[in-house]
């Protein structure tokens, strides 16, 4: 089965700080998977997206996410949260023409 | 361009009604899908298709239809409603291969009493 887990549902970050949100999957063959933004009442924006190349893959608004074959995790990174980042994320795979998605992490960034 | 529209916005149903949900893009994309976001559940997808009258299941198809006549236009039927229904529906689109970036609609809350 196709599948992305975000173990965390919430995470905090002052402002300012580095921030990880952090998605693990379970694939099979290569894996493609992307991340996707949510803020209140509005649909999906799409951030980036590893599908081969390099591990780390950055994206939108200064953020990053490094792909780490071994460890089956693609973790969503920033250097410097801002609170203007505080919505909801989700990670994604691909396979199939099928879409899998997370549940989904609120990140909340503190001023 | 409009990108992704979704019509209507908020709608309350009673069970055992039906409606149409409406969805269309105005960017030539092939790939259209439709999701319901639930909480704790993330997104999961209904149905697909990968262009006109071409559509398949997704993980959840259960007790919604769909038909794609025109690239531009991909509505979800829900035949029969039922409270279970009751969620966020999304519809996106994108170019192919359809890994390509997802454009996502505003989304429409659905309410089955």
């Amino acid at each position: 089965a196709q599948s992305v887990a975000q173990p965390e549902d919430q995470v905090n970050v002052a402002e300012g700080n580095p921030l990880t949100v952090k998605c693990t999957y379970s694939v099979s063959g290569n894996p493609y998977l992307f991340w996707y933004v949510q803020y209140p009442n509005r649909g999906l924006q799409f951030l980036l997206k590893y599908i081969t190349g390099d591990n780390l893959v950055k994206g939108s608004y200064g953020f990053e996410a490094e792909f780490n074959k071994s460890q089956t995790s693609f973790h969503l990174k920033k250097p410097s949260a801002l609170v203007s980042d505080s919505a909801l994320y989700f990670c994604a795979s691909y396979t199939g023409n099928q879409f899998y998605f997370g549940t989904g992490t609120s990140l909340t960034v503190i001023p | 361009n409009a990108g992704v529209t979704q019509t209507p916005k908020f709608q309350v149903l009673k069970t055992g009604q039906s409606m149409t949900l409406q969805c269309a893009q105005d960017m030539n994309h092939e790939y259209m899908s439709w999701y319901r976001q639930d909480p704790g559940m993330g997104l999961r997808l209904i149905h697909y298709s990968v262009g006109a009258g071409i559509t398949d299941q997704g993980e959840v198809p259960n007790g919604y239809n769909v038909s794609r006549s025109t690239t531009e236009d991909f509505p979800l039927r829900l035949l029969s409603a039922a409270p279970s229904q009751t969620s966020v529906y999304f519809c996106a689109s994108s170019r192919t291969p359809p890994w390509e970036t997802q454009y996502f609609g505003p989304g429409t809350r659905l309410l089955v009493l």
